[in-house]
C-alpha cells in the first residue's frame, strides 16, 4: 500500500488561502468518501480537522474545508493565520479495513 | 471524557520486541475500532493496523505483517501493540487512535517513543 501523495510544503501570507492536495488511486481516495485530514504541530498529537471528505468536527474552524474530485482530495485553509502553521496529513480508507496516510505537507505562514 | 493513555517510553536493542499499551476510558471500549500509527523522527504518519476490541479481529499493513501483533483486554479496556525483530529504523513514536465514523480518528493517545539502539 503506497502512501498518498501530498506536496511537501505550501506557504501563504496571513489572510490568504492555501490548498493542499492529496492524490491516491481508484483503490483508495477515488473509491471511498472516507477521507480525513489531520493537523499536527511539532511534538504534538495529530488533530482531526476534516472527516468524510468535507465534514468538520465540532470545534474546528470553518476556515478549514475539504473536497474531492476523482482520485484527488483537497484541504483548503482560508484566512490563513499564524496558528495554522503545522504539518497536515490526509488519511484514506483503502478497503478491507486498511487505511493509508498521505506523505504530509508542511504549511508555512509567511 | 474520552482518554487514551499509552505506556511510557522504551529503549530496546535490535532484535528485541516491544509491547505498547493503550488504556481507553470515557466511552464504551468495545464499540470503537482502534488503530496504531507510527511516526519516525522527522517523518510522516504511517498506518500500522487495526483491531476490533469487540471480537479481537485484526488487520495489519502489509509492511508490518509477520512482525506486529495487536491484542486487547476487555477487562481493562486496553489494547496492545507488539512489534518484534526491532531494528534501528523502528525508532519512532507509536500512537493509538480511536476510529470514529466511517474512517477517521477522533481521539489519539499521547504517543509512546520507542528507541531501538545497541
Amino acid at each position: 500500500q503506497s502512501a498518498l501523495t501530498q506536496p511537501a510544503s505550501v506557504s501563504g501570507s496571513p489572510g490568504q488561502s492555501v490548498t493542499i492536495s492529496c492524490t491516491g488511486t481508484s483503490s483508495d481516495v477515488g473509491n471511498y468518501n472516507f477521507l480525513s485530514w489531520y493537523q499536527q504541530h511539532p511534538g504534538k498529537v495529530p488533530k482531526l480537522m476534516i472527516y468524510e471528505v468535507s465534514k468538520r468536527p465540532s470545534g474546528v474552524s470553518n476556515r478549514f474545508s475539504g473536497s474531492k474530485s476523482g482520485n484527488t482530495a483537497s484541504l483548503t485553509i482560508s484566512g490563513l493565520q499564524a496558528e495554522d502553521e503545522a504539518y497536515y496529513y490526509c488519511l484514506s480508507y483503502a478497503g478491507f479495513t486498511t487505511h493509508v496516510f498521505g506523505t504530509g505537507t508542511e504549511v508555512t505562514v509567511l | 471524557q474520552v482518554q487514551l493513555v499509552q505506556s511510557g517510553a522504551e529503549v530496546k536493542k535490535p532484535g528485541a520486541s516491544v509491547k505498547v499499551s493503550c488504556k481507553a476510558s470515557g466511552y464504551t471500549f468495545i464499540s470503537y475500532y482502534m488503530h496504531w500509527v507510527r511516526q519516525a523522527p522527522g517523518q510522516g504518519l504511517e498506518w500500522m493496523g487495526i483491531i476490533n476490541p469487540s471480537g479481537g479481529s485484526t488487520n495489519y499493513a502489509q509492511k508490518f505483517q509477520g512482525r506486529v501483533t495487536m491484542t486487547r483486554d476487555t477487562s481493562t479496556n486496553t489494547v496492545y501493540m507488539e512489534l518484534s525483530s526491532l531494528r534501528s529504523e523502528d525508532t519512532a513514536v507509536f500512537y493509538c487512535a480511536r476510529q470514529w465514523g466511517g474512517s477517521s480518528y477522533d481521539y489519539w493517545g499521547q504517543g509512546t517513543l520507542v528507541t531501538v539502539s545497541s
